[in-house]
């Protein structure tokens, strides 16, 4: 089964600062890999995924990620954060070929200084 | 517009009363899912289901049942909420056959059970 941990619970940042938010996965292959963003009172918005080619994912919002095999990460990065990025941030996995279940890292929690 | 909408979105419920938490998704999908969202855990799935009448446990099952009448509804009951129940619950729904396709989310529905 696969699992995800994501080491960082919560992270502060000035405005204008970059940011890496940082994701482990357990699975026995490449899986699916995906960051979702969770503003306050809000649903779950889907900031990119990563399927297969380039390892380098462009997102929404000026978010990036990279997926690295080698480290089972799949960290989110960002060069300059702006206030209105301050929300929950959830790494998630899916396995291939093994029906529609998405398993969710327990979220790090981005505060954003003035 | 696609929506996967919830009912209620807050609710304070006693120990002991029966309560339905109704999904609805407008986008004709076959895969339902509801998760539960707690601090420092993420999101974990409570039950799924890949059509209709159709319906499978999560990683969290205990004190929830589901059912699947129709398409475009899966609701989530409790029979006798307990305050570990208390939680944040989202519904969401996807095409069946691959965690690659895109899940959407509702908005939420926070439950407090005193």
């Amino acid at each position: 089964a696969q699992s995800v941990t994501q080491p960082d619970i919560h992270i502060t940042v000035s405005e204008g600062a970059s940011l890496e938010l940082r994701c482990n996965y357990s699975y026995g292959a490449t899986p699916y890999l995906f960051w979702y963003v969770q503003s306050p009172g809000q649903g779950l918005q889907l900031l990119l995924k990563y399927f297969s080619g380039d390892t380098l994912v462009q997102g929404i919002k000026g978010f990036e990620a990279e997926f690295k095999r080698s480290q089972s990460s799949f960290n989110l990065r960002k060069p300059s954060v702006h206030w209105s990025d301050a929300a929950e941030y959830f790494c998630a996995v899916g396995a291939r070929n093994a029906g529609n279940m998405l398993t969710f890292g327990g979220g790090t929690r981005l505060m954003v200084k003035p | 517009e696609a929506q996967v909408t919830q009912n209620p979105r807050y609710l304070i419920t006693v120990t002991g009363k029966k309560l339905t938490v109704t999904c609805s998704q407008n986008m004709n999908h076959e895969y339902m899912s509801w998760y539960r969202q707690d601090p420092g855990l993420g999101l974990r799935q409570i039950y799924y289901s890949m059509n209709v009448e159709v319906t499978d446990k999560g990683d969290v099952p205990e004190g929830y049942k589901v059912s699947r009448k129709e398409k475009r509804n899966f609701p989530l009951i409790l029979e006798s909420p307990s305050p570990n129940q208390t939680s944040l619950y989202f519904c969401a729904s996807s095409l069946a056959g691959s965690s690659g396709n895109t899940i959407y989310f509702g908005e939420g529905s926070w439950l407090t059970v005193v």
